[in-house]
Order: C-alpha cells, then structure tokens, then sequence
C-alpha cells in the first residue's frame, strides 16, 4: 500500500511557463514534507520542504504549498527552465524516515 | 551540506555473488540511511545504519541479505549477498542533517547503479 503517491509519470511544460507536480499521502502523522530532484546518474538533491504548520514555502522559482486536509502537496516552478527538466520526487516525514513518492518526469521545452 | 561518495559507481555482478557497496562521507554523521531504487520505481529504505549499533531493517529487507556495517560516523557499507537479477537497482546511501524540529534534510550519494546478470 503506497503511502505517498505521484500519479502523474511525467509532465511536459513549454519554457517560461508554470511547471506544477503534485503528490498526496495517505497518513495524517507525517508533518515534513519534501521535494528532491534528481538528474540521471546523480543521487537525489534536495529541493525545498516544508513542515505541517505552514501551507506554503517559497524559494526563488520554487514554491511548495501544503493542504492538509486534502492530504496534498503540490511543487509550482515559475518560470520553467529547461535545466529544471529532472525527476521530482516528494517525500515526507513523521520520524527520521523519509517515505518516497514514485517521481514525476518533468521536461521542459526550450 | 555533507558531500557523499559512493563507490564503485556501478557494477556488473554474476548472480549467486555478492557486492559490498561503501558510502563515505565528509564530516561525522549519526545516521546513515541506505536506499534502493529500483527500475521505475521510489527511493525505498532498506535500512538504518547508526554507528556502534546494529542497522534497523525496514519491512521486506533482512540482515543476511543485506548486510550493513558502521565502523565510524563517517563511513558505511551496504553488500548484497547471494544476488538475483531482481537485485538489479541502483543503492544510494544517505545522511541526515538536522537543525531543527522541522528543519532538516537527507543528502544522498550519487548512487551505485547494479545490474545482476
């Protein structure tokens, strides 16, 4: 039973635009909440977090918002660039464990 | 940030035999954290190493299979014993750094891509 779910495999977005990934979970417990990124051959980077007291985190072009009741986590990147083309992976937190979601494949057109 | 070195950075192994994977890493960690993914598929932790204790095994992962040691707070191993095709994954190790209650992130290793023949 997959706690953390990505359901979009991949995403297309033209360069400039808004590039949104969302990701939900199944448990009320998990108060962290995190987006990674990964480029091939790389370990996955840490991206922008947020912690279950707030509904939105900024940073830069990253901006990640939080709805708790919806049990949803969505990651917006404004503008899109083509280096932002990766795999986005949500994770999230109740204790020191980190639970993966499966990962978004973004493209972004140039 | 930690800096995380994994090696060997892939390997092509026979099936029945093992491969012992090492993560070092740059500054003195308390937990380390070992990783698989697996074609297609999430990070899944396979366990928890902290150093002077036994490795904390997730669900579906045992210590005969995947044997972990923790010399020091800047080192680990991970080997995959009696290795199957289905072992086929890329390993990444891990590390905490924890500043706060809800401040903190896991640094990973640029991972060790296996293919089991």
């Amino acid at each position: 039973d997959q706690q953390v779910k990505q359901n979009s495999p991949s995403l297309s977005v033209q360069e400039g635009r808004i590039s949104i990934l969302n990701c939900d979970y199944t448990n009320s417990m998990f108060d962290y909440f995190l987006w990674y990124k990964k480029y091939p051959a790389e370990g996955p980077t840490f991206l922008i977090s947020i912690s279950s007291i707030k509904d939105k985190n900024e940073d830069g072009r990253f901006t990640v918002f939080l709805n708790k009741s919806a049990k949803h986590l969505s990651l917006h990147i404004v503008p899109s660039q083509p280096g932002d083309s990766a795999v986005y992976f949500c994770a999230v937190s109740g204790t020191y464990k980190y639970i993966f979601g499966t990962g978004t494949r973004l493209k972004v057109l140039a | 940030s930690a800096v995380i070195s994994q090696k060997p950075s892939r390997d092509i192994c026979q099936r029945g035999t093992s491969l012992t994977i090492q993560c070092q890493v740059d500054s003195q960690v308390t937990m380390m954290f070992w990783y698989r993914q697996q074609p297609g598929q999430s990070l899944t932790l396979i366990a928890t190493a902290n150093q002077g204790s036994e490795a904390t095994y997730e669900s579906g992962f045992v210590i005969d299979k995947f044997p972990i040691s923790r010399p020091n707070l800047t080192f680990s191993t991970l080997t995959v014993s009696n290795m199957s095709p289905e072992d086929s994954s890329i390993y990444l190790c891990s590390v905490e750094e924890r500043r706060g209650p809800f401040d903190n992130e896991q640094f990973f290793g640029p991972g060790t891509r296996l293919t089991v023949l």
